[in-house]
């Protein structure tokens, strides 16, 4: 059975930092490319960032270059986003997916789904 | 960034009824790269259809998506109890990735 598991969530002041994590099991993780996508109080979804199968190409949100880091470890089956200089708007329950099947790199459908893990950036 | 609009915001339906969601994008988006999800509260969305008319594994049959260019749609043919819930469209032709303002559908 696939499984995504985001940790790292909480409650962070503006400007400060916080990384989350995504324990994936039941699947080959090294053969997905993976994203991570968020979720505002009340709101619709917002594809965040994306990586490569690999790790060699990176993509972001323009809401959230230079300020987030997505990577991944294949051998601990791990997917990371490292989230500096957060923002109230940064506040969101963010969701780590299988991304297949874009027309260009960067894209893709979501396949499976973690159960999400809140970020609240409030002082 | 293709915008999607979803049409209705909300959907009144009854449970044996027929429910038509509507996505419209802001430039043609090629079928192959257009997919649904659902989303229940306080769950994960969950990939319906992709390729504008490929259900996920182990979605029912009375779901189906279609459309091209502009416009798709995502059809139940007849609602479930467990089908009212919030419904997004998704496009992954152009980066970046995205979605519709979602429809949701609820029990008349």
């Amino acid at each position: 059975e696939v499984q995504l598991l985001e940790s790292g969530g909480g409650l962070v002041q503006p400007g400060g930092s916080l990384r989350l994590s995504c324990a994936a099991s039941g699947f080959t993780f090294s053969s997905y490319a993976m994203s991570w996508v968020r979720q505002g109080p009340g709101k619709g979804l917002e594809w965040v960032s994306a990586i490569s199968i690999g790790g060699g190409r990176t993509y972001y949100a323009d809401s959230v270059k230079g300020r987030f880091t997505i990577s991944r470890d294949d051998s601990k089956n791990t997917l990371y986003l490292q989230m500096i200089s957060l923002r109230a708007d940064d506040t969101a329950v963010y969701y780590c997916a299988t991304t297949l099947g874009g027309a260009v790199a960067g894209t893709g459908y979501f396949d499976f789904w973690g159960q999400g893990s809140l970020v609240t950036v409030s002082s | 960034e293709i915008v999607l609009t979803q049409s209705p915001d909300t959907l009144s339906l009854s449970p044996g009824e027929r429910g038509t969601l509507s996505c419209r994008a802001s430039q043609g988006v090629s079928s192959t790269y257009l997919a649904w999800y659902q989303q229940k509260p306080g769950q994960a969305p969950r990939l319906l259809t992709y390729a504008a008319s490929r259900r996920a594994t182990g979605i029912p049959d009375r779901f189906s998506g279609s459309g091209s260019g502009t416009d798709f749609t995502l059809t139940i043919s007849r609602l479930e109890t467990e089908d009212f819930a919030v419904y997004y469209c998704q496009q992954y032709a152009n980066s970046p990735p995205t979605f519709g303002q979602g429809t949701k559908v609820e029990i008349k």
